[in-house]
């Protein structure tokens, strides 16, 4: 079975610059996070899609963070303008359904580095 | 006062002892995620469990509901085994700060 999927790997960008990351989830997972998780932290929700819809972005930063998931299968974050403390790993994880019974799979991330 | 709270943030053993992490979450969490990243890695699920107590090689999860507290366990640790451990709680998954983890030869 594949894994979730996440592009590119590593991306190094100027600050201000903008810079968006894909992620393809297992086949048939309708909930799909994104996490952002600075050096030496644990992985902060940023947002999280059941099917095409949000079901909670609350610690999204709308003024520069967004994210889509149109079709409710691979989705995009993007960043616009990117600052110095957006440098971390973003991580996109999913699930067949929420719920406690089930259980998560996790991308390798995309390390962000803004210069 | 974070949902899911781990301990230690930092261990370091040496090759072949028993080495435990703890994670104590809140209401409104009913199963538990242990992950593992390695450096430069991303996460791999280890277990995940709502009761009880499941076993995967050297590695040992458990659970008490009642005391909302799980454990992870290492045993004949191995230098390999040094990575983040990270539990994370499940209906919405939130993840404790995770334990940095180096085992020594």
């Amino acid at each position: 079975e594949a894994g979730v999927a996440q592009s590119p790997r590593y991306k190094i960008i100027e600050k201000r610059q903008s810079v968006a990351f894909w992620c393809n989830p297992i086949s048939g997972h309708a909930t799909l996070y994104w996490y952002q998780q600075i050096l030496g932290q644990g992985p902060k929700l940023l947002i999280q899609f059941q099917n095409n819809g949000v079901v909670d972005d609350s610690q999204l930063p709308k003024d520069r963070f967004s994210a889509e998931r149109l079709k409710g299968v691979d989705s995009t974050l993007k960043i616009q303008p990117a600052k110095l403390e957006d440098s971390a790993v973003y991580l996109c994880a999913s699930s067949l359904v929420t719920g406690k019974d089930t259980e998560a799979f996790f991308g390798q991330g995309t390390r962000l580095t803004v210069v | 006062k974070n949902e899911v709270e781990q301990s230690p943030q930092n261990l370091t053993a040496q090759e072949g002892e028993f080495i435990t992490i703890n994670c104590s979450y809140s209401v409104g969490i009913s199963a538990l995620h242990w992950l593992q990243q390695h450096p430069g890695g991303g996460i791999v699920s280890l277990f995940m469990l709502s009761s009880g107590k499941k076993k995967h090689g050297r590695l040992i999860a458990t659970i008490n509901i009642q005391e909302k507290h799980s454990s992870l366990h290492i045993t004949a640790s191995h230098p390999r085994d040094s990575a983040v451990y990270i539990c994370a709680g499940r209906n919405k998954l939130v993840f404790g700060a995770g334990t940095i983890l180096r085992v020594k030869s």
